[in-house]
C-alpha cells in the first residue's frame, strides 16, 4: 500500500525558512515524478513544483520561484521542500503527491494528508 | 491562458446526475484530471486521462471532453459524493501544472 506522510511545517516569520519532507512507502520511489500542491486556508489547490524521475528535472509555479527548492533522496525515499524567504501568502496546507509515471506530474494518485504551514510575525 | 475555470457551485437531487465543467485553453492539448476533496481530507484522484477511473472509484464518475472544456459527470449522485472537486492538467510547456479554483458540489 502506498503511504506519503509529510512533516516539517510550522509556524514561522515573514523572511523565515522551513524544510518539508515527505516519507513514502509501497511503492519504488526513484522511479516516479513528485509533487508539492499547497491549499492556503478555505482557499483551492495549487500546485507548487515537481521533479521528474531519472534526470533531476525541477519545477516550479512562478511565485516560489527562486524561494523554494524542491529535492529528492532515493535512498531514503524521502522529497524535500526546502522553503526560503517565507511570505505570509505561502501559509497553506502542503501536500506531497505521487505522480502516475515517471515524468506525469498532473496525475497525482496518492496524497499525504498534508502539514501546516503558517507565516506570520 | 494558463488559468481552469470551473464553476464555484453546483447542487444535485439525489440520484441524479450533474455535470461538472472545466475551461481553459491548456485542454486544448492536455487532459483534464479530477480530484475529490472532502472536507479536512486530502485530495482523491477520481478521473484521469480523460475518462480513466483509477481502482475504488465508483463507475458512476466518468469524464469527457470537447474542445476547451473537459467535463466531469455523476451519474445517480450519491450522498458520499458531496466534496469539492477539483481539475488540473498541464500548462503548454508541459511543465507545470495548473488546477482549476474548485466547485462545491451540493447532494440535495
Amino acid at each position: 500500500e502506498v503511504h506519503l506522510v509529510e512533516s516539517g511545517g510550522g509556524l514561522v516569520q515573514p523572511g523565515g525558512s522551513l524544510r518539508l519532507s515527505c516519507e513514502v512507502s509501497g511503492f519504488t520511489f526513484n522511479n516516479y515524478a513528485m509533487s508539492w500542491v499547497r491549499q492556503a486556508p478555505g482557499k483551492g489547490l495549487e500546485w507548487v513544483s515537481g521533479t521528474r524521475a531519472g534526470y533531476g528535472f525541477t519545477y516550479y509555479v512562478d511565485s516560489v520561484k527562486g524561494r523554494f527548492t524542491i529535492s529528492r533522496d532515493n535512498s531514503q525515499n524521502t522529497l524535500y521542500l526546502q522553503m526560503n524567504s517565507l511570505r505570509v501568502e505561502d501559509t497553506a496546507v502542503y501536500y506531497c503527491a505521487k505522480g502516475s509515471s515517471g515524468v506525469e506530474l498532473a496525475i497525482l494518485d496518492s496524497w499525504g494528508q498534508g502539514t501546516h504551514v503558517t507565516v506570520s510575525s | 491562458s494558463s488559468e481552469l475555470t470551473q464553476d464555484p457551485a453546483v447542487s444535485v437531487a439525489l440520484g441524479q446526475t450533474v455535470r461538472i465543467t472545466c475551461q481553459g485553453d491548456s485542454l486544448r492539448t492536455s487532459y483534464a484530471t479530477w480530484y475529490q476533496q472532502k472536507p479536512g481530507q486530502a485530495p482523491v484522484l477520481v478521473i484521469y486521462s480523460q475518462n480513466n477511473r483509477p481502482s475504488g472509484i465508483p463507475d458512476r464518475f466518468s469524464g469527457s471532453s470537447s474542445g476547451t472544456t473537459a467535463s466531469l459527470t455523476i451519474t445517480g449522485a450519491q450522498a458520499e459524493d458531496e466534496a469539492d472537486y477539483y481539475c488540473n492538467s498541464r500548462d503548454s510547456s508541459g511543465h507545470h501544472v495548473i488546477f482549476g479554483g474548485g466547485t462545491k458540489l451540493t447532494v440535495l
